[in-house]
């Protein structure tokens, strides 16, 4: 268990429709980011938090949005989905208070848009 | 942050070491190597960083060059459960991890 919790597990959306994935870091963790990875695609960053702020980008569609909350946890909202858009999302988050730090990830939220 | 080789796919046997090398010739003074592996479908684990000096935790060990251009991860006893993608990643302290193809290990009877 890496103490990073995302829920839901799996979602089921149809196409058009707008979902919201929630991720709850490690206790303390100040950082977060969210990755997105399709069936046999690699892992792809899309967003990093930290304390509430947007730290870095990455291939984030438009289409998509996030947020990081004052308690720390964070969101991620897709919405106008497209059969496309169905893949495995991951949250991470990470201390980055001291000097050498790791990334720990939660298990994933499987979308599939129908 | 500089950018990594690793071998597209390698085999071991159970109960053998796994060697898992990476190539980072690019990498400055102040990029750290971290591995990670992700179990099919499983959100990717931390294993193991280094900036100079080999690491060894309970997991592996991390071998880097003197010159620090490569670096190898060793599995000292490799089980079935080790069978995963392997990502060796360098990036300066802070930044965020981009994870590249890394190398299938498949770990066999």
């Amino acid at each position: 268990d890496s103490g990073v919790t995302q829920t839901p597990k799996h979602l089921i959306t149809a196409t058009g429709q707008r979902v919201t994935l929630r991720c709850s870091p490690r206790s303390g963790d100040l950082s977060v980011y969210w990755y997105q990875q399709s069936l046999d695609q690699g892992l792809q960053f899309l967003i990093q938090y930290y304390n509430g702020e947007e730290r870095a980008k990455g291939n984030i569609l438009e289409r998509f949005s996030a947020q990081q909350f004052p308690d720390l946890h964070s969101e991620l909202n897709l919405s106008s989905l497209e059969l496309g858009d169905s893949a495995l999302y991951f949250c991470a988050s990470s201390a980055i208070h001291r000097e050498i730090t790791e990334a720990f990830f939660g298990q994933g939220t499987r979308l599939t848009v129908v | 942050d500089a950018k990594t080789t690793q071998p597209t796919s390698m085999d071991c046997a159970e109960g053998r070491a796994a060697n898992l090398p990476c190539n980072h010739s690019t990498i400055s003074g102040n990029e750290y190597v971290y591995w990670y592996r992700q179990i099919h479908s499983q959100g990717p684990q931390y294993i193991i960083h280094g900036l100079k000096n080999n690491e060894t935790n309970e997991m592996a060990s991390l071998i880097i060059t003197e010159d620090r251009k490569s670096s190898t991860l060793i599995l000292p006893h490799a089980t079935l459960r080790d069978t995963a993608v392997y990502y060796c990643i360098v990036l300066q302290y802070g930044n965020k991890l981009v994870f590249g193809a890394g190398t299938i290990l498949r770990v066999k009877s």
